[in-house]
């Protein structure tokens, strides 16, 4: 347990379909990150939010739309997704944005889009 | 280039034997190195950290960092079958983003 929670941990979802991925942490840290994880490729920084402000987009198309109200949660919402959008989809957070810190990961969300 | 390497694998050792996994990078101005394992169906579990040249040891775990040499590894002492994962190797260059390579996936044979 890292103290970061995501749900849901699994979802199927249409391509029509509109969802939302939560993630909470409850370490007190001001940055966190959405990641993707497809099969046998490294993990892709997605996003980036210091003390709730976004600080990267790494060419994220816009069907994938994140939010973060406070430093402690982070949404990614789902819209009109491809069939190759389906891979894990990581949160994480450090105390900071500098300085080389740790990252601790959640669960992760396992998406399937059909 | 790939900015993180690693060799996918997979890595097969006996148990008790010495796992060697090795990582290279492509930003020189690297500064933070950290090795992740990540069970399969699981997420990615902090295992160490280093900052600077040398060896840094903890428990069967010992880093090891080149910056000449732009490389990183992570030695696994009297390997058990419960270290059987993939090993993701993870760089933070100036712009501060966390840079990962694909795993190696290792497997330890009872």
């Amino acid at each position: 347990e890292t103290g970061v929670t995501q749900t849901p941990r699994h979802l199927v979802m249409g391509m029509t379909n509109k969802k939302s991925l939560k993630c909470e942490q409850h370490l007190g840290h001001n940055a966190m990150y959405w990641y993707k994880q497809s099969a046998k490729k490294p993990l892709e920084l997605m996003f980036v939010y210091n003390f709730k402000e976004q600080t990267e987009n790494n060419s994220v198309p816009s069907r994938f739309s994140p939010e973060c109200p406070n430093s402690s949660h982070l949404f990614l919402h789902l819209h009109t997704l491809q069939p190759e959008d389906s891979a894990l989809y990581l949160c994480a957070s450090s105390r900071r944005l500098s300085g080389g810190e740790t990252q601790y990961f959640g669960p992760g969300t396992r998406l399937l889009v059909l | 280039q790939k900015e993180v390497e690693q060799n996918s694998g997979p890595l097969s050792v006996p148990e008790g034997a010495i796992a060697s996994l090795n990582c290279t990078y492509s930003d020189r101005v690297s500064q933070s190195f950290f090795w992740y394992r990540q069970y399969s169906g699981k997420s990615p579990e902090l295992i160490m950290s280093i900052y600077s040249n040398g060896d840094k040891e903890d428990g069967r775990f010992t880093a090891q960092l080149n910056k000449a040499s732009q490389y990183v590894s992570l030695l696994i002492r009297d390997s058990q079958p419960s270290d059987s994962a993939t090993y993701l190797c993870a760089v933070i260059s100036n712009n501060n983003d966390m840079r990962f390579g694909a795993g190696t996936r290792l497997t330890v044979k009872p």
